[in-house]
């Protein structure tokens, strides 16, 4: 099994809402990230869990949390969101130590 | 600013003839390279991908040239096909593999096969 999955593939959400974002992969990886990618943008990258571990965030404002449950599971908790941060969401995995990341299909987020 | 970027936004190519993808980068550090194909709706999709190490790799219809000196990255894909039409991104892992580290893509360049 090489996919990552991502739940769900369509949100719309106001800015005083909450909601969540969920990622999931069977492959035994031990890195999960999650990038962000605007319209005819290249992804930019928010978070990187290392062993379940979070060891990278980008400066991402804290409106963005994200959460690893398990070493399958990453989820990504939205509050209180701008409407410029309607973005398609995308989460991959990795080996520790590999370079290939493999990708979800993302979550397109609209806020309004 | 970005380590990573493009040439050209657009590139658009005959069916069955060959097409050449330019990526240049500014991190002479960095280790590792990657070809990624994103289709409308879909996560980026990984190609091919080479080593500092090394000045070209190939893979099935694709090949990947580096060019350290330069500081450039080409991907070039062999009789083009519709099913090519796709944004090609390079992205960079300036880790080398030490650990888990993020990846910095470059602008995107949309491929558009033309009948």
């Amino acid at each position: 099994d090489t996919e990552v999955t991502q739940t769900p593939k369509h949100l719309v959400m106001g800015m005083t809402n909450k909601k969540s974002l969920k990622c999931e992969q069977h492959m035994g990886h031990r890195a999960m990230y999650w990038y962000k990618q605007k319209a005819k943008k290249p992804p930019e990258l928010m978070f990187v869990y290392s062993y379940e571990k979070l060891s990278i965030n980008e400066s991402v404002p804290s409106r963005f949390s994200p959460e690893c449950p398990n070493s399958s599971l990453l989820n990504l908790h939205l509050h209180a969101l701008q409407p410029e941060d309607s973005a398609l969401y995308l989460c991959a995995s990795s080996q520790i130590g590999g370079n290939e990341q493999y990708f979800g299909p993302g979550t397109r987020l609209t806020v309004t | 600013g970005e380590s990573v970027g493009l040439h050209l936004p657009t590139l658009s190519v005959q069916e069955g003839d060959n097409s050449i993808i330019n990526c240049a980068y500014s991190n002479s550090a960095s280790d590792y390279f990657i070809w990624y194909k994103q289709e409308s709706g879909k996560g980026p999709q990984f190609i091919i991908d080479i080593r500092s190490n090394m000045d070209k790799r190939q893979g099935q219809r694709v090949t990947v040239l580096l060019n350290k000196t330069v500081k450039h990255l080409s991907l070039q894909i062999a009789a083009t096909q519709p099913g090519d039409s796709a944004v090609y991104f390079c992205a960079e892992n300036g880790a080398g593999g030490g650990g888990a580290d993020g990846l910095t893509f470059g602008k995107g360049t949309h491929l558009i096969i033309q009948p």
